[in-house]
């Protein structure tokens, strides 16, 4: 099974900072199964991008996702107050059926 | 716009089966596919299976299986999820989240999901 682990656990950062949020897969996956979900506090999560890089509909163009292979990216270029959350990435396994998610990253104001 | 629903909040005795359902609203039922997903108190996301009502096709994590069902009913757009022998470690809320069903070689889950439910939390405690 293929395990993902985001990197950094907690990120404080201050609104206008860029955020980079790293998801590294123990085996090399097909970046079409890769996405990310941000999950405000008492809420369901949200899809954000999915296949690496495709933003899902009404997504900012500030959130861009990009990587290849083992490490992934999530970059939030100018934070809103919105913003301070936990986000996810997800990989899905076609055969068998399986989808993993990363521990999480917390997006905390400083 | 779809919509999924879910049932409300359950307390659970340890030993005893939960069963929760969601509705997802709209014409589109035959075209999606339903997973349940869970997440305990402070902890992250973990998939327990889905379903493609249409087929139907059900596929479970295998470290749930032999303990949760899913079902769907496509008279109600309506998916169930059963997990039974509950522990204090199955205290989560649990989400229903849909998209649609991938037609490639053959039918297969969506790679990720749009849509998901407002989640349930199902407490275990004696």
């Amino acid at each position: 099974e293929i395990v993902l682990t985001q990197s950094p656990d907690t990120l404080s950062l201050s609104p206008g900072d860029r955020a980079t949020l790293s998801c590294r897969a123990s085996q090399s996956v097909d970046g079409t199964f890769l996405a990310w979900y941000q999950q405000v506090l008492g809420q369901a999560p949200r899809l954000l991008i999915y296949g690496t890089s495709t933003r899902a509909t009404g997504i900012p163009a500030r959130f861009s996702g990009s990587g290849s292979g083992t490490h992934f990216t999530l970059i939030i270029s100018r934070l809103e107050p919105e913003d301070f959350a936990l986000y996810f990435c997800s990989h899905y396994n076609i055969s068998p059926p399986n989808y993993t998610f990363g521990q999480g990253t917390r997006l905390d104001i400083k | 716009q779809l919509q999924v629903v879910q049932s409300g909040a359950e307390v659970k005795k340890p030993g005893s089966s939960m069963n929760i359902s969601c509705r997802a609203s709209g014409d589109m039922f035959g075209n999606l596919a339903l997973s349940w997903v869970r997440q305990a108190p402070g902890q992250g996301l973990q998939w327990l299976g889905g379903i493609i009502p249409i087929f139907p096709l059900t596929h479970y994590d295998q470290r749930f299986q032999g303990r949760v069902t899913i079902s769907a009913d496509e008279s109600t757009n309506t998916a169930y999820l059963e997990l039974r022998s509950l522990t204090f470690e199955d205290t989560a809320v649990y989400y229903c989240a849909t998209d649609i069903w991938f037609a490639g070689d053959s039918a297969s889950h969506p790679f990720y999901f749009h849509h998901w439910g407002q989640g349930v939390l199902v407490t275990v405690s004696s």
